[in-house]
């Protein structure tokens, strides 16, 4: 089952704005959105926006997901040391009824 | 608060079976598809299976497809996976997810002789 397109790697300054992308087809990304998580080395991953772009109520509004077609976004403004971490997209392929990943993105903030 | 607490990893030779269990609390465990997610040491996450709200649909990745089976038991708010032909390759932390969000810390399988 082929997987989700994200960059292995993205570096952004203290403070500043980083946007990850995740980029499917029409069966997965462009079907029903994506979902995105987070996950920090040596901890279980943690959910930061649903399919549909909203936010659990515990997720900062520093992260926000959106989508254009067949890629999805997230946005981290206001970038802190803690937001160094490993983030997941995935999204719910109709065509294979399976849930694919993106092989993730290594945050790293100077 | 929505928990979800895994169990019944450890050491396998191949071949062999493992079942894992995850217990739910925190929400209603009937609203949602639930799902086990995994994780190969230094790699990254992969969707296993996922079983509807009232477990007559079950959906598997292609390599665990024959092998694993996916149930639930409404009455425990309880997941199930049962792994049956083992391989090295399935070696990883698992972790019970509803619907693609893990909230426990994962069950170790180690497939090794």
């Amino acid at each position: 089952q082929a997987g989700l397109t994200q960059p292995p790697s993205v570096s952004k300054g203290l403070r500043q704005t980083a946007t990850l992308t995740c980029t499917g087809n029409s069966d997965n990304v462009g079907n029903q959105g994506a979902a995105w998580l987070q996950q920090h080395q040596g901890h279980p991953p943690k959910l930061l926006s649903y399919r549909n772009n909203n936010r659990p109520s515990r997720i900062s509004e520093r992260f926000s997901a959106s989508r254009s077609g067949s890629t999805a976004s997230l946005t981290i403004t206001g970038l802190q040391p803690e937001d160094e971490a490993d983030y997941y997209c995935s999204a719910w392929d109709a065509r294979l009824t399976a849930w694919v990943f993106g092989g993730g993105t290594k945050l790293t903030v100077l | 608060e929505v928990q979800l607490v895994e169990s019944g990893g450890g050491l396998v030779q191949p071949g062999g079976s493992l079942r894992l269990s995850c217990a739910a609390s925190g929400f209603t465990f009937t609203n949602d598809w639930m799902a086990w997610v995994r994780q190969a040491p230094g790699k990254g996450l992969q969707w296993v299976a996922s079983i509807n709200q009232d477990g007559t649909g079950k959906y598997y990745v292609d390599s665990v497809k024959g092998r694993f089976t996916i149930s639930r038991d409404n009455a425990k708010n309880s997941l199930y996976l049962q792994m049956n032909s083992l391989r090295a390759e399935d070696t990883a932390l698992y972790y019970c997810a509803r619907d693609i969000e893990p909230g426990g810390q994962g069950a170790l399988v180690t497939v090794s002789s």
